[in-house]
């Protein structure tokens, strides 16, 4: 059963625009999260990242948002650039429990286009 | 640059071998994790130190699989008797316990390609 889902695998976008990521997790336990990006051959580059206690993290051009309720976090990209075109994977822990490890989402692909 | 790094990167081996990989920390980092990804997936979780200390293994992590950080320093992993199943990217990441958001930085990986 998968704890941390994202159903778009993948999503264009224009340059300029803004591009926003979803990701939806089942287990109520966990209590931070976050947005890593990979580019092909390489290993995942951590980007962002939220604990539960918050609802909105923002860094430069990358926002994370936070529904608690709805177990539902999203990654804003604003303004897109051909550069951010990588797989972007959702990942959470459930710290609080003590338990570290990272469980991921399957990823989704962002292209965008110049 | 100080990050992780792993070695080999690639690897090529025949069904029944034995493989090992190593994984270098960032160098203040104690806590070291390893992850399998394979196509299509995110990564998923074998097992994880804390300096020495192996505190936690991944149902993932049949006995053909052995994980050690003596020293709680580099780290390595050994696939006995491999599987092509076992073909996977196997990625190794560190994190300080400091780290309020449990962030963990990854290294290239290893490509494992089993015949």
């Amino acid at each position: 059963d998968q704890q941390v889902k994202q159903n778009s695998p993948s999503l264009s976008v224009q340059e300029g625009r803004i591009s926003i990521l979803n990701c939806d997790y089942t287990n109520s336990m966990f209590d931070y999260f976050l947005w890593y990006k990979k580019y092909p051959a390489e290993g995942p580059t951590f980007l962002i990242s939220i604990s539960s206690i918050k609802d909105k993290n923002e860094d430069g051009r990358f926002t994370v948002f936070l529904n608690k309720s709805a177990k539902h976090l999203s990654l804003h990209i604003v303004p897109s650039q051909p550069g951010d075109s990588a797989v972007y994977f959702c990942a959470a822990s459930a710290m609080n429990s003590g338990n570290t490890p990272l469980v991921f989402g399957k990823g989704t692909r962002l292209s965008v286009i110049a | 640059d100080t990050g992780v790094s792993q070695d080999p990167r690639h690897k090529i081996t025949k069904r029944g071998q034995n493989v090992t990989f190593r994984c270098d920390p960032i160098s203040e980092h104690n806590r070291l994790y390893w992850y399998r990804q394979t196509l299509g997936q995110g990564p998923e979780f074998l097992t994880y130190f804390q300096n020495e200390a192996q505190l936690e293994k991944s149902r993932l992590l049949s006995d053909r699989f052995s994980a050690e950080r003596p020293k709680g320093s580099f780290s390595t992993l050994e696939i006995q008797r491999t599987e092509q199943g076992d073909s996977a990217m196997y990625l190794c990441a560190s994190s300080s316990r400091l780290s309020a958001l449990n962030e963990q930085f990854f290294g290239p990986g290893t490509r494992l390609t089993v015949l």
